[in-house]
């Protein structure tokens, strides 16, 4: 099993609303990211779990908040977000230790309105 | 400031020719590079990596190309094939920051029958 998925596939909030996006993995990866990808932009870091602890949090706001239950599981709690916020998160997972090979899911299309 | 640049936007070539596609970078703290292709409605999927020891890097069609006092590296497809359109992105890693990537605005690749 070389997938990461991503639940949902689309999702459509109000300002005001608290959702949460999904990733989950089962290749046995120790390492497992968040990507924030605006439209004809690159994918751009926001958080890397290592061996389920927060490795690095490239000052993103705090209305996006991560959490990793166990090595399989990465979540995005998102709170009070802002309509510039929209656009496709994606999660990836690499086995976390000099292997740089990332496996990335299909990504959430997040709308903010 | 783009620290990795694919000054190309996009790249037609013809069916069962060679499709070279660029990447520029300018932080010269970074010693590993990664290609990734990505599908519209997917995840960039892992291609092909080099480090900064090595000049080249071949596998099966692709072939990536090192110059580091050019601080340039390129993917070489040969034959290129239709099924190789997509959005092609190249990403850095800088050697005192774990798993930070930065990647490059993506260069789309079209291969015309």
């Amino acid at each position: 099993d070389t997938e990461v998925t991503q639940t949902p596939k689309h999702l459509v909030m109000g300002m005001t609303n608290k959702k949460s996006l999904k990733c989950e993995q089962h290749m046995g990866h120790r390492a497992m990211y968040w990507y924030k990808q605006k439209a004809k932009k690159p994918p751009e870091l926001m958080f890397v779990y290592s061996y389920e602890k927060l490795s690095i949090n490239e000052s993103v706001p705090s209305r996006f908040s991560p959490e990793c239950p166990n090595s399989s599981l990465l979540n995005l709690h998102l709170h009070a977000l802002q309509p510039e916020d929209s656009a496709l998160y994606l999660c990836a997972s690499s086995r976390g230790d000099y292997s740089y090979e990332q496996y990335f899911g299909p990504g959430t299309r997040l709308t903010v309105t | 400031d783009q620290q990795v640049k694919q000054n190309s936007p996009s790249l037609s070539v013809q069916e069962g020719r060679i499709s070279i596609l660029n990447c520029d970078y300018t932080n010269s703290m970074f010693d590993y590079f990664l290609w990734y292709k990505k599908y519209p409605a997917e995840g960039p999927t892992f291609l092909i990596s080099i480090s900064s020891i090595k000049d080249k890097n071949e596998d099966g069609r692709f072939t990536v190309f090192l110059n580091k006092s050019a601080k340039h590296l390129s993917l070489h497809i040969v034959p290129s094939q239709p099924g190789d359109s997509a959005v092609y992105f190249c990403a850095a890693r800088p050697w005192n920051y774990g798993q930070n990537f930065v990647f490059g605005p993506g260069t789309r690749l079209s291969v015309l029958p």
